[in-house]
């Protein structure tokens, strides 16, 4: 079955400090990646996509990610991290077009 | 575009009850999905519609919860004789399946919780 991991549950960096966040997936064809950024008591909002091609995909905010097929990875980057970008970030695959497998999600908080 | 809506934000309900939550996806979407999300988890599939037809459910979705999307267009999940292990946020998101390459929309969530 597919799968996501996210190995870090709790992330803490400081507002101005370069932030990168893991995703690994396990997945049977050419994944459908994608991070997802959720506030308190919100839903999910789109932080950027890989279909194919440019395996550097830029994002809303300021945010990155790059797909490493050999790694199964899809990490999620920022050079500068501001507080309001302290949330709970999501990575998930599509699941051959059925649903999306999230990870458990990696909470990051920023320090003033 | 406004976006995928739900409705209400919050319910409060006693153990047994039924509820019954509402989702109105982006209007030209065609698959509609629900997933469940426990705090400090990921949202886990439930059930999607493509159009009107329900195409797949999850195992989490007992015979207490059923889904419609009776015109293709807005739907409502209702879970029958709630119990507190069904406390949780309902997610509602939408996609325009067309060219395989399909983004899922989400709304804002329906938050549970069960007395």
């Amino acid at each position: 079955a597919q799968s996501v991991t996210q190995p870090d549950i709790h992330i803490t960096v400081s507002e101005g400090a370069s932030l990168e966040l893991r995703c690994n997936y396990s997945y049977g064809a050419t994944p459908y990646l994608f991070w997802y950024v959720q506030s308190p008591g919100q839903g999910l909002q789109l932080l950027l996509k890989y279909f194919s091609g440019d395996t550097l995909v830029q994002g809303i905010k300021g945010f990155e990610a790059e797909f490493k097929r050999s790694q199964s990875s899809f990490n999620l980057r920022k050079p500068s991290v501001h507080w309001s970008d302290a949330a709970e970030y999501f990575c998930a695959v599509d699941n051959y077009g059925q649903n999306f497998v999230f990870g458990p999600g990696t909470r990051l908080s920023v320090l003033p | 575009d406004t976006g995928v809506s739900q409705n209400p934000r919050h319910k409060i309900t006693k153990r047994g009850q039924n509820v019954t939550f509402r989702c109105d996806p982006i209007s030209e979407h065609n698959r509609l999905y629900w997933y469940r999300q426990t705090l400090g988890q990921g949202p886990e599939f439930l059930t999607y519609f493509q159009n009107e037809a329900q195409l797949e459910k999850s195992r989490l979705l007992s015979d207490r919860f059923s889904a419609e999307r009776p015109k293709g267009s807005f739907s409502t999940l209702e879970i029958q004789r709630t119990e507190q292990g069904d406390s949780a946020m309902y997610l509602c998101a939408s996609s325009l399946a067309s060219t395989g390459e399909e983004t899922q929309y989400f709304g804002p969530g329906t938050r549970l919780l069960v007395l």
